[in-house]
C-alpha cells in the first residue's frame, strides 16, 4: 500500500517569507500528525488530528504555524513568517484511530532551511 | 509529563558485535515504549513496542529490547551488528498508548565498523 507521501522534500525560503507544506496520509487513516524535528534533536508533536477536528495543538506556535486537514484527508501546515529557528524537517505521519495497537506510519518529510 | 532521555548520542560498534543502546523514561502512568529507526532523508520506521504485555519485546530486523519497570529503562539491543544497521535510532514513550502524542529522545546515531 502507498505510505505517507509529503511535498516538497526540500524547501529553502528566506526569514519572513511564507511556506507551506502538504501531506496525504495512508488510506483510511482518520489521524494525522505533524512533527517538528531540528537537527540534532528528536521529533516534537506540533499538532494532532483526528478527521477534520484537532486533537491536540498545545505544542504549535499558533502565532505563526497554522495548519488544516479539509474533509479529513490531506493536510497542510503553514508558517507565516518564518524564523531562522523554524528550519528544521517537518514530518507528516498517520495512523488508525485508537489506542494500544495504533502505530504511527511516518512520510520521509520536508527539509526547510530558513536562511 | 513524559520524558525520555537516550543516553549517548553517539554509539560505534563493529560488525558482529553485540549493538546496546540505551533508554531511560519517565512517565506518571504506566507508559506505552517504542524505538523507532531513521535511515539517512528517510522517514522513521516502528522497529518495536511496548504495550504492557511482555516485558521482553521482539522486533523487526533482529531487535529486542527489554522494559525494566524498577529502572524505568527500555534498551535496545541486537546480539550480533549488520551494516545495514547503521542508521539514527529514536526511543519514544506515549501515555495514551498506540500512537497518540509520542515523546521523542533526542537520537542516537549508531554507526557500523568493518
Amino acid at each position: 500500500e502507498a505510505g505517507v507521501a509529503q511535498s516538497p522534500r526540500y524547501k529553502i525560503i528566506e526569514k519572513r517569507q511564507s511556506v507551506a507544506f502538504w501531506c496525504n496520509p495512508i488510506s483510511g487513516h482518520a489521524t494525522l500528525y505533524w512533527y517538528q524535528q531540528i537537527l540534532g534533536q528528536g521529533p516534537k508533536l506540533l499538532i494532532q488530528f483526528q478527521n477534520n477536528g484537532v486533537v491536540d495543538d498545545s505544542q504549535l506556535p499558533k502565532d505563526r504555524f497554522s495548519a488544516e486537514r479539509l474533509k479529513g484527508v490531506d493536510s497542510t501546515l503553514k508558517i507565516q513568517p518564518a524564523k531562522l529557528e523554524d528550519s528544521a524537517v517537518y514530518l507528516c505521519a498517520s495512523s488508525l484511530v485508537g489506542q494500544g495497537n495504533t502505530e504511527a506510519f511516518f512520510g520521509q518529510g520536508t527539509r526547510l532551511t530558513v536562511v | 509529563a513524559q520524558s525520555v532521555t537516550q543516553l549517548g548520542s553517539h554509539v560505534s560498534v563493529s560488525e558482529g558485535a553485540l549493538v546496546l543502546l540505551r533508554c531511560n523514561y519517565s512517565s506518571s502512568v504506566p507508559p506505552y515504549l517504542f524505538w523507532y529507526v531513521q535511515y539517512p532523508n528517510q522517514g522513521l520506521q516502528l522497529l518495536l513496542k511496548y504495550t504492557s504485555a511482555a516485558t521482553l519485546v521482539k522486533g523487526i530486523n533482529g531487535f529486542e529490547a527489554e522494559f525494566k519497570k524498577s529502572e524505568t529503562s527500555f534498551h535496545l539491543t541486537k546480539p550480533s551488528a549488520h551494516m545495514s544497521d547503521a542508521a539514527e535510532y529514536f526511543c519514544a514513550v506515549s501515555d495514551k498508548g498506540g500512537a497518540q502524542k509520542l515523546v521523542f529522545g533526542q537520537g542516537t546515531r549508531l554507526t557500523i565498523n568493518p
